[in-house]
């Protein structure tokens, strides 16, 4: 069955500190999509990144990169240069593309970063 | 129309009362889907249609609960006899199956949040 960890609840850094979200995913699938999803104090979820699973590339936009590994089976998120605006829930979802699409959300990590 | 369309944005109502959401896709987007969202926790999924056809429903989904998509187009939620445990943010989502697997990304609305006394 679909999972997705997100295993730190809440982080805390100071603008400019580069930081690290981590998700964890299980699949039994060998065709699948991982996302990232940002949701600011204002409630709408914000798609940030969109990765199938056969491509392994890394991916940076800005300050935003993105490390896929399927050996570990993780999509971790790193945002370089922390800034205030940056402070929201950021989730992580998992579809797989041949059993049932549904997306599956991980719980979320709540980052805020402190001026 | 540039984004996902919820309403109402807020609903308060007592025990027992039957309430509907309702959600008006990106126009072009095939797929729609609903999801529940309490504090602190991530999306939960509830349903997902592709056009009229309702594709899937999460097993925890109460038979109080109930979807249709009638014309391929907006969507509605109805929660019938609602118990104080439904209070919770209902996202909708939609996005573009082309098909193959292929999975769009999700463009969510602001959600409709459900208060019940």
């Amino acid at each position: 069955a679909q999972k997705v960890t997100q295993a730190q609840t809440e982080i805390s850094v100071v603008e400019k500190e580069d930081v690290t979200l981590d998700c964890v995913y299980e699949t039994r699938d060998t065709t699948y999509y991982l996302f990232w999803y940002k949701q600011p104090p204002s409630g709408e979820l914000v798609f940030l990144i969109r990765r199938n699973s056969f491509d392994e590339q890394n991916e940076i936009s800005g300050r935003y990169s993105w490390n896929f590994q399927k050996s570990t089976s993780s999509f971790n998120f790193t945002i370089t240069a922390s800034q205030v605006v940056d402070s929201a829930v950021y989730f992580c979802a998992l579809s797989e593309a041949n059993y049932g699409q549904n997306f599956v959300f991980g719980p979320g990590t709540r980052l805020s970063v402190l001026p | 129309d540039t984004g996902v369309s919820q309403n109402p944005r807020h609903k308060i109502t007592k025990r027992g009362q039957n309430v509907t959401f309702r959600c008006d896709p990106i126009s072009e987007h095939n797929r729609l889907y609903w999801y529940r969202q309490t504090l602190g926790q991530g999306p939960e999924f509830l349903t997902y249609f592709q056009n009229e056809a309702q594709l899937e429903k999460s097993r925890l989904l109460s038979d109080r609960f109930s979807a249709e998509r009638p014309k391929g187009s907006f969507s509605t939620l109805e929660i019938q006899r609602t118990e104080q445990g439904d209070s919770a943010m209902y996202l909708c989502a939609s996005s573009l199956y082309p098909g193959q697997g292929v999975t769009g990304e999700l463009f969510f609305g602001e959600g409709s949040r459900l208060t019940v006394l």
